[in-house]
This record gives structure tokens, sequence and C-alpha cells, in this order.
């Protein structure tokens, strides 16, 4: 079974640029993640989409952020335009469901670098 | 707002030698819980978790927690390190109370010593 993946893994980009981050997640699971990992933090969840729809968007920075899954698989997560506190690794995860119960099966992340 | 601490952004081990990583987290109400661990350019992955049945919860790899309402902890052990063990491990909570908010803690980096 393939796992969750992610692109591009690296990414490097000048402040005020756009970028663009693409998550494919397990076939089967209707759940999914997109998580801001600061270096020696923890994931800090940004958006929760059960299928198409998103759930919970609390701590999604919606001036400069914006998502989307549509049909309810692949899910693209954007930064425009990005600034120097944007440098952080970008993890996605897809669960079968059931809330945070569900075992989180996660991508290897994309890390960004802002110049 | 649920949160959870952990204690010790580094520990390091001996090879063979217990590993005890230390997770509190607050709340009045019983949240569920979960380790998870990261290990270098991969992504993190479940390691045990706690839905309120047996507060002792046996995950994989060797490695179990218990959860301790009185202490409101749900530290990670281990009886014997090995080299493979070492990695980042995150404790998570989510407060079904509240929404299901979901939150990692800071993480330890484990080392395990030759």
């Amino acid at each position: 079974e393939a796992g969750v993946v992610q692109s591009p893994r690296y990414k490097i980009i000048e402040k005020k640029q756009p970028v663009a981050f693409w998550c494919n997640p397990i076939s089967g699971h209707n759940t999914l993640y997109w998580y801001l990992q600061n270096l020696g933090q923890g994931p800090e969840l940004l958006i929760r989409y059960e299928n198409e729809e998103a759930v919970d968007d609390s701590q999604l920075p919606k001036d400069r952020f914006s998502a989307e899954r549509l049909k309810g698989v692949d899910s693209t997560l954007k930064i425009q335009p990005a600034e120097l506190g944007d440098s952080a690794v970008y993890l996605c995860a897809s669960s079968t469901g059931l809330g945070f119960l569900a075992e989180q099966f996660f991508g290897p992340g994309t890390r960004l670098t802002v110049l | 707002a649920q949160s959870v601490t952990q204690l010790g952004s580094h520990v390091s081990v001996s090879e063979g030698a217990l590993v005890l990583l230390r997770c509190n987290y607050s709340s009045s109400v019983p949240p569920y819980l979960f380790w998870y661990v990261q290990y270098p350019n991969q992504g993190l992955q479940l390691l045990l978790k706690y839905t309120s049945a047996a507060t002792l919860v046996k995950g994989i790899n060797g490695f179990e927690a218990e959860f301790k309402k009185s202490e409101t902890s749900f530290h990670l052990t281990k009886p014997s390190a090995h080299m493979s063990d070492a990695a980042e491990y995150f404790c998570a909570v989510s407060d079904p109370d509240t929404g299901n908010q979901f939150y990692f803690g800071t993480g330890t980096s484990l080392t395990v010593i030759p």
C-alpha cells in the first residue's frame, strides 16, 4: 500500500513569491490534514478535510494561505505571498475517519525555505 | 484549551537501558492521548494511543505508555533501548469535549548511545 505522497520535498523561494504544495493521501482515506512544523516544534494543524469539505480551518492564516481538496482526494496548499516566517516543514496526513481517534498516516513533508 | 507538555527536549540513554519519555496534559477531563515517532527524513508514525480503555497501552516496537489520571501523565517507556529507537517522539492530545482539537507536544529527541 502506497503511503501519503507529497511534492515537492524541498522548495526554496524568495519572499513575496507564491508557492504551492501537493498531497496525495492513501487511497480510501477520506480525512486529510495539513500541518505546519517549525524547527524544534511539534506539528500544528492548519486545516482538516472530511472528503472535500474543510471541517476545521481555524488555524489557517487565510490572508495568505489557501487550500483545496477537489473531488475529495488530492489536496493543494498555497501560500501567496510567502514571508520569511513561513520557512518550515509542511506535513500532510490522512486517515480513514473517526475524527482524531483514527490513526493519521503522515507524508514525509515539504521543507520550505523563504529567502 | 487542551495542551500537552513534554519534559525534556533531548534524552540520551545507553543501548539496553530503560527509555522514559515524559508527557503531561492539562485537562480536567481525560482526553485521548497519542505517541508518534518521527525518524529522520520520514513522516510521523503512530506508536500507540489511549482512548479510555485500558490505562496501560502497548504499542509497536516494544513501547508502552501508562495513562495516570491522578498525575495527568502519559509517559512513554521501553525496557531496553535499541539503536534504531533514535528518533523524535511526539506526544499528542485530542479532547472530544472541545470539538476534537488536536495538539502535538514540542517533541523529545531520543539519542541512543552504543
